[in-house]
Parts: C-alpha cells; structure tokens; sequence
C-alpha cells in the first residue's frame, strides 16, 4: 500500500495569514492526489482533486502543487470557516490510503 | 444533485457481522466511472479506506480489512452493501459511503466528491 505522510499533524494560524500543509508519498503517484476537508462532526469535503484542480464552488484561496512526491495544499488568507481538519489522499491506485490528517486551529 | 445515505444498526456486539447499506441518488451505479466506496472514522482518529465497488461490478479492499469485508450492489439499483464479519470494539466509528469518479475508465486519479452524513457504529456488549 502507498503510504502518505502529512505534516504537520496540527498548526495554529490566525485570520488572514498564508497556511502550507504538506503530503509526501512513499512512492511516485504522478498527480493522482486529493485534498478534503473536514469540520467537526460533519463529513469530509472534497478541495482539490488530482494535485492542483479546484472542485467546483471551493474559494480560489485553496491551491494545491506537486514537486514530485511532495504535494502542498496552500491557504492564501485563511478566513474563520476554514479551521478544520484537513487530510490527503492518493488516488493512484487501490486500496486508496490517507494521510493522518492536518489540524488548523485558531491561534 | 447527488446524495448519499448510510444506514444500520448503531450498536453491534463483539464477534456479530455488520450490515451498512448506502442509498444514492443522482447518479446511476452502471454508467462508466462511476464507483461507490466506504471510508471510516473511529472517534478523535483519522480517515480510513474501506471498500469499493465499480461500475462494472469490480471490488476492491483495504488490504488490512480484506479478510473480513464483503461490498456489494445492493437489491436496488441505487443501493450498495458493507458486510463487516467479527467486529470488533476497535471497528467503533463512524462509517460513511460516497461516490467515487473514475477518470473515464480508469479508476486511478479519481476522487471522492460526494459523501453521506455518516453513521456512527459502537461495538460493544
């Protein structure tokens, strides 16, 4: 199984600023790489599919890159609904596998 | 629009099988790209993938869980089917199925771009 790797586990951030969240696999997945988000108690929503494609209806804030086994989810001015728990996902082939998941917290 | 709803029991015993069944709506299970998967989530823990099914009827495991899932198409076209054999208090969380898009007939680079509400299973006696 592809092992995704998540860093960091948590990060404290306020209002506006630039928020980097990392995702490195242990093998190359070309760009078959997805970001979700999830809020408490609800269920995860899918950001950024195949690296760096915005899903429809999500702020042009979200970004995400690739550099080859290394992939950046980036928050340019965080805004209060975007503290949340956020994971990553290969989808280069099955079983998928996630990372453990990135907590942004209001600091 | 797309929809996705889980059900079953909330609470299991130790060694009994579970029974999830997820309702779609909005999209048909037998056209090309089209998958529905499960994924869980014990409390305060990460994600985790379960199972998939495809639109032709393919089926894929977590390797870990492999020995003890059954994912099927459900007796309505719009349904699809987790059996989970000798839970386990570890297997509490909670259980959510979505719709997967493959790319074409490819399932690799796919996403997840709709999910269920989700529903919460304790195994306990």
């Amino acid at each position: 199984d592809i092992l995704m790797t998540q860093s960091p586990s948590s990060l404290s951030a306020s209002v506006g600023d630039r928020v980097t969240i990392t995702c490195r696999a242990s093998q190359s997945i070309s760009t078959s790489l997805n970001w979700y988000q999830q809020k408490p108690g609800t269920a995860p929503k899918l950001l950024i599919y195949s690296a760096s494609t915005l899903q429809s209806g999500v702020p042009s804030r979200f970004s995400g890159s690739v550099s080859g086994t290394d992939f950046t989810l980036t928050i340019s001015g965080l805004q209060p609904e975007d503290f949340a728990t956020y994971y990553c996902q290969q989808s280069y082939n099955l079983p998928r596998t996630f990372g453990h998941g990135t907590k942004v917290e209001i600091k | 629009q797309v929809t996705l709803r889980e059900s079953g029991p909330a609470l299991v015993k130790p060694t009994e099988t579970l029974t999830l069944t997820c309702i779609f709506s909005g999209f048909s299970l037998s056209t090309t790209g089209m998958c529905v998967s499960w994924v869980r989530q014990p409390p305060g823990k990460a994600l985790e993938w379960l199972a998939l099914i495809d639109w032709d009827d393919d089926k894929y495991y977590s390797t870990s869980l492999k020995t003890r899932l059954t994912i099927s198409k459900g007796t309505s076209e719009n349904q699809v089917v987790l059996t989970m054999t000798n839970m386990d208090p570890v297997d509490t969380a909670t259980y959510y199925c979505e719709r997967m898009r493959g790319r074409g007939y490819s399932l690799s680079g796919g996403y997840m771009d709709a999910w269920g509400k989700g529903t919460t299973v304790t195994v306990s006696s």
